[in-house]
């Protein structure tokens, strides 16, 4: 049974440091082809793509905010760890974590095939 | 940037209806096309990838169709816990991979 979970602050200052961790079991990074990903909601909008690791540590960001995030993860503690800097009122939102499965098509090369499972969010509100 | 533009944005339904949503791509993503379910409050749930590939333990009367730029979710007949809100996402490329603004499903 797969599970993830995130945890972290609840209220991040504008300007701070906002670091988010994603605890998982009933997978592992040291099977080939497991990945996985955060994702966020602002209240009341879509879902927003943010980054991806796989288990050969590939790391994916999203362009727009490629130079505030970092994504790292432990393989031996089961978890990932986002980090994403200079917060800001607008990154207020409910971040969630989620598998995936790294798939192959022969036209566009390697891609995560979905993701399948997530955790429950975690809302970080964004206020001085 | 890959766009994904869905439509309707919002519609209401009746237990028992039929209901379609359709998901547009700004370029062709081949079937790199999944589809979410999303409750107030809860995870998103993985319905369908592939564009017509039913997540296993996902009910029969959800199905998906397409390629290309059009895709459709479909559910055959509309049951209480069926209202919330669906979004679809691409997969085929990573600059970012979007999720469509969403649909929402109330009760006519």
């Amino acid at each position: 049974q797969i599970t993830l979970k995130e945890s972290g602050p609840t209220l991040v200052k504008p300007t701070q440091t906002l670091t988010l961790t994603c605890t998982f079991s009933g997978f592992s990074f040291r099977s080939s082809g497991v990945g996985v990903a955060w994702i966020r909601q602002p209240p009341g909008k879509a879902l927003d793509w943010l980054a991806l690791i796989y288990w050969n540590d590939d790391k994916l960001y999203s362009p727009s905010l490629k130079s505030r995030l970092t994504i790292t993860k432990d393989t031996s503690r089961n978890q990932v760890v986002l980090r994403m800097t200079d917060m800001d009122p607008v990154d207020t939102a409910t971040y969630y974590c989620a598998h995936t499965l790294r798939d192959y098509d022969y036209l566009t090369g390697y891609y995560p095939r979905s993701f399948d499972y997530w955790g429950q969010g975690a809302l970080v509100t964004v206020s001085s | 940037d890959i766009q994904m533009t869905q439509s309707p944005s919002s519609l209401s339904a009746s237990v028992g209806d039929r209901v379609t949503v359709t998901c547009r791509a700004s370029q062709s993503i081949r079937s790199h096309l999944n589809w979410y379910q999303k409750k107030p409050g809860k995870a998103p749930k993985l319905l369908i990838y592939a564009a017509s590939t039913l997540q296993i333990g996902v009910p029969s009367r959800f199905s998906g169709s397409g390629s290309g730029t059009d895709f459709t979710l479909t559910i055959s007949s509309l049951q209480p816990e069926d209202f919330a809100t669906y979004y679809c996402q691409q997969t085929y490329s990573y600059t970012p991979y979007t999720f469509g603004q969403g649909t929402s499903v109330d009760v006519k």
